[in-house]
Protein backbone atom coordinates (compact mmCIF):
# COMPACT_ATOMS: atom_id res chain seq x y z
CA UNK A 1 0.00 0.00 0.00
CA UNK A 2 1.68 3.44 -1.21
CA UNK A 3 -0.06 5.54 1.06
CA UNK A 4 1.04 9.01 0.34
CA UNK A 5 3.97 9.50 -2.03
CA UNK A 6 5.87 12.53 -1.95
CA UNK A 7 8.18 13.53 -4.82
CA UNK A 8 11.03 14.70 -4.50
CA UNK A 9 13.07 13.52 -1.57
CA UNK A 10 15.46 15.54 -1.89
CA UNK A 11 16.22 19.03 -3.20
CA UNK A 12 18.85 21.75 -3.20
CA UNK A 13 17.41 25.19 -4.73
CA UNK A 14 19.79 28.37 -4.99
CA UNK A 15 17.47 31.71 -4.04
CA UNK A 16 15.46 33.38 -5.96
CA UNK A 17 14.65 29.32 -8.03
CA UNK A 18 11.15 28.02 -8.19
CA UNK A 19 9.83 24.32 -7.64
CA UNK A 20 7.11 22.14 -6.98
CA UNK A 21 6.74 19.57 -4.25
CA UNK A 22 4.47 16.91 -5.45
CA UNK A 23 1.98 14.65 -3.34
CA UNK A 24 -0.28 11.96 -4.28
CA UNK A 25 -2.25 9.71 -1.77
CA UNK A 26 -4.36 6.34 -2.83
CA UNK A 27 -6.74 6.04 0.36
CA UNK A 28 -9.40 8.33 -1.64
CA UNK A 29 -9.14 10.67 1.04
CA UNK A 30 -11.08 13.67 0.82
CA UNK A 31 -8.71 16.56 2.91
CA UNK A 32 -4.85 17.08 2.41
CA UNK A 33 -2.31 18.91 3.86
CA UNK A 34 1.16 20.33 3.57
CA UNK A 35 3.20 21.18 6.61
CA UNK A 36 6.87 22.01 7.16
CA UNK A 37 8.60 20.88 10.26
CA UNK A 38 11.85 22.71 11.31
CA UNK A 39 14.12 22.56 13.98
CA UNK A 40 12.57 23.76 17.87
CA UNK A 41 9.49 24.94 15.54
CA UNK A 42 7.52 21.64 15.34
CA UNK A 43 5.03 20.85 12.66
CA UNK A 44 3.34 24.39 11.65
CA UNK A 45 0.53 24.09 8.47
CA UNK A 46 0.96 25.63 5.39
CA UNK A 47 -1.76 25.39 3.25
CA UNK A 48 -4.66 22.70 3.55
CA UNK A 49 -7.47 21.24 1.22
CA UNK A 50 -10.31 20.63 2.76
CA UNK A 51 -12.25 18.81 -0.49
CA UNK A 52 -11.31 18.75 -4.28
CA UNK A 53 -11.99 22.24 -5.51
CA UNK A 54 -10.99 24.65 -2.58
CA UNK A 55 -7.61 25.83 -0.53
CA UNK A 56 -6.89 27.17 2.60
CA UNK A 57 -4.18 28.64 3.87
CA UNK A 58 -2.85 27.38 7.63
CA UNK A 59 -0.52 29.11 9.89
CA UNK A 60 2.80 30.14 7.27
CA UNK A 61 1.68 30.26 3.90
CA UNK A 62 3.59 33.10 2.85
CA UNK A 63 6.23 32.70 -0.66
CA UNK A 64 3.97 29.50 -1.24
CA UNK A 65 1.28 28.46 -3.56
CA UNK A 66 -0.73 25.36 -3.42
CA UNK A 67 -2.80 23.41 -6.62
CA UNK A 68 -5.50 20.11 -5.73
CA UNK A 69 -4.89 19.05 -8.99
CA UNK A 70 -8.16 16.05 -8.32
CA UNK A 71 -8.88 14.13 -5.66
CA UNK A 72 -5.80 12.20 -5.45
CA UNK A 73 -3.24 15.02 -5.82
CA UNK A 74 -2.18 18.53 -4.04
CA UNK A 75 0.91 20.33 -4.70
CA UNK A 76 2.96 22.69 -3.09
CA UNK A 77 4.68 25.71 -5.23
CA UNK A 78 7.73 27.85 -4.09
CA UNK A 79 7.63 30.43 -6.66
CA UNK A 80 11.17 32.63 -5.26
CA UNK A 81 12.79 30.58 -2.80
CA UNK A 82 14.36 32.01 0.01
CA UNK A 83 17.04 30.85 2.42
CA UNK A 84 14.27 30.99 5.55
CA UNK A 85 12.07 27.94 3.16
CA UNK A 86 14.71 25.32 3.82
CA UNK A 87 12.84 22.78 5.96
CA UNK A 88 11.30 19.38 5.40
CA UNK A 89 8.11 19.21 4.02
CA UNK A 90 5.33 17.25 4.55
CA UNK A 91 2.37 15.94 3.10
CA UNK A 92 -0.43 14.96 4.83
CA UNK A 93 -4.04 13.55 3.81
CA UNK A 94 -7.11 12.48 5.74
CA UNK A 95 -10.87 11.64 5.07
CA UNK A 96 -12.01 14.82 6.26
CA UNK A 97 -10.81 17.75 8.24
CA UNK A 98 -11.64 17.54 11.42
CA UNK A 99 -13.07 13.94 11.46
CA UNK A 100 -11.98 11.61 14.32
CA UNK A 101 -9.80 9.92 11.34
CA UNK A 102 -6.49 9.82 11.88
CA UNK A 103 -3.84 11.79 9.43
CA UNK A 104 -1.35 9.63 7.15
CA UNK A 105 1.66 11.42 6.04
CA UNK A 106 4.12 11.31 3.35
CA UNK A 107 7.75 10.76 3.82
CA UNK A 108 8.63 14.21 3.66
CA UNK A 109 11.31 16.28 0.81
CA UNK A 110 14.22 17.48 2.29
CA UNK A 111 14.35 21.53 1.07
CA UNK A 112 17.53 23.29 0.72
CA UNK A 113 18.13 26.86 -0.14
CA UNK A 114 21.70 28.26 -0.46
CA UNK B 1 -4.54 29.82 21.59
CA UNK B 2 -3.84 25.95 21.75
CA UNK B 3 -0.50 25.01 23.08
CA UNK B 4 0.30 21.56 23.53
CA UNK B 5 3.75 20.63 25.23
CA UNK B 6 5.32 17.18 25.72
CA UNK B 7 8.34 16.60 28.43
CA UNK B 8 10.26 15.48 28.55
CA UNK B 9 12.27 16.59 25.21
CA UNK B 10 14.29 13.34 25.20
CA UNK B 11 14.15 9.84 27.27
CA UNK B 12 17.15 7.48 27.24
CA UNK B 13 15.83 3.71 29.03
CA UNK B 14 16.79 0.51 29.12
CA UNK B 15 15.40 -2.18 27.10
CA UNK B 16 12.28 -3.97 29.16
CA UNK B 17 11.25 -0.99 31.15
CA UNK B 18 7.38 0.31 31.20
CA UNK B 19 7.44 4.19 30.23
CA UNK B 20 5.13 7.15 30.25
CA UNK B 21 5.25 10.01 27.59
CA UNK B 22 3.44 12.98 28.59
CA UNK B 23 1.49 15.48 26.62
CA UNK B 24 -0.43 18.55 27.85
CA UNK B 25 -2.24 21.56 26.35
CA UNK B 26 -4.07 24.36 27.23
CA UNK B 27 -7.40 24.65 25.82
CA UNK B 28 -9.66 21.27 27.14
CA UNK B 29 -12.08 22.41 24.39
CA UNK B 30 -10.88 19.48 22.44
CA UNK B 31 -12.53 17.07 19.76
CA UNK B 32 -9.85 14.31 19.67
CA UNK B 33 -6.08 13.92 20.88
CA UNK B 34 -3.53 11.86 17.77
CA UNK B 35 -0.38 10.05 19.08
CA UNK B 36 2.23 9.79 16.04
CA UNK B 37 5.47 8.04 16.34
CA UNK B 38 8.31 9.85 14.05
CA UNK B 39 11.69 7.52 12.48
CA UNK B 40 14.59 9.48 11.33
CA UNK B 41 14.34 10.83 7.92
CA UNK B 42 10.73 9.45 7.67
CA UNK B 43 7.28 10.95 7.89
CA UNK B 44 4.93 11.12 10.99
CA UNK B 45 2.83 7.66 12.04
CA UNK B 46 -0.36 7.63 13.37
CA UNK B 47 -0.38 5.08 16.48
CA UNK B 48 -3.62 5.88 18.22
CA UNK B 49 -6.57 8.55 18.16
CA UNK B 50 -8.97 9.18 21.09
CA UNK B 51 -11.80 10.79 20.36
CA UNK B 52 -13.22 13.79 23.10
CA UNK B 53 -15.41 11.41 24.57
CA UNK B 54 -13.22 8.47 25.81
CA UNK B 55 -10.68 7.97 28.38
CA UNK B 56 -8.28 5.76 26.68
CA UNK B 57 -7.49 3.44 23.43
CA UNK B 58 -5.05 0.19 23.11
CA UNK B 59 -2.94 -0.84 20.36
CA UNK B 60 -0.65 -3.81 21.03
CA UNK B 61 1.68 -2.63 23.73
CA UNK B 62 0.92 0.84 23.39
CA UNK B 63 -1.92 2.73 25.48
CA UNK B 64 -2.97 6.27 25.35
CA UNK B 65 -5.27 7.77 28.23
CA UNK B 66 -6.89 11.23 28.16
CA UNK B 67 -8.22 13.50 30.85
CA UNK B 68 -9.51 16.53 28.93
CA UNK B 69 -10.36 18.50 31.78
CA UNK B 70 -6.38 17.97 33.63
CA UNK B 71 -5.69 18.72 29.76
CA UNK B 72 -3.72 15.85 29.84
CA UNK B 73 -2.61 12.85 27.74
CA UNK B 74 0.14 10.20 28.22
CA UNK B 75 1.00 7.73 25.98
CA UNK B 76 2.25 4.09 28.09
CA UNK B 77 4.32 1.71 26.48
CA UNK B 78 4.77 -1.74 27.77
CA UNK B 79 8.01 -3.94 27.90
CA UNK B 80 10.07 -1.35 26.00
CA UNK B 81 12.53 -2.37 22.67
CA UNK B 82 15.02 -1.05 20.87
CA UNK B 83 12.82 -0.76 18.09
CA UNK B 84 10.90 1.78 19.76
CA UNK B 85 13.43 4.22 19.72
CA UNK B 86 11.74 7.50 17.55
CA UNK B 87 10.18 10.73 18.31
CA UNK B 88 6.60 9.99 19.68
CA UNK B 89 4.41 13.67 18.83
CA UNK B 90 0.88 14.21 19.80
CA UNK B 91 -1.73 16.48 18.49
CA UNK B 92 -4.78 17.88 19.47
CA UNK B 93 -7.75 18.82 17.16
CA UNK B 94 -9.52 22.15 18.51
CA UNK B 95 -11.60 22.33 15.63
CA UNK B 96 -12.37 24.87 13.37
CA UNK B 97 -10.68 22.99 10.01
CA UNK B 98 -7.31 22.25 9.55
CA UNK B 99 -5.57 25.06 11.59
CA UNK B 100 -7.15 23.23 14.63
CA UNK B 101 -4.73 20.39 14.53
CA UNK B 102 -1.92 21.29 16.96
CA UNK B 103 1.21 19.52 17.25
CA UNK B 104 3.51 19.05 19.72
CA UNK B 105 7.47 19.10 19.43
CA UNK B 106 7.74 15.54 20.50
CA UNK B 107 9.78 13.62 22.80
CA UNK B 108 12.98 11.88 21.53
CA UNK B 109 12.65 8.34 22.80
CA UNK B 110 16.03 5.91 23.04
CA UNK B 111 15.68 2.39 24.49
CA UNK B 112 18.73 1.26 25.17
CA UNK B 113 19.60 -2.75 24.25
Amino acid sequence: NAGVTQTPKFQVLKTGQSMTLQCAQDMNHNSMYWYRQDPGMGLRLIYYSASEGTTDKGEVPNGYNVSRLNKREFSLRLESAAPSQTSVYFCASSDWTGSNSPLHFGNGTRLTVT
Amino acid sequence: KQEVTQIPAALSVPEGENLVLNCSFTDSAIYNLQWFRQDPGKGLTSLLLIQSSQREQTSGRLNASLDKSSGRSTLYIAASQPGDSATYLCAVYSGGGADGLTFGKGTHLIIQP
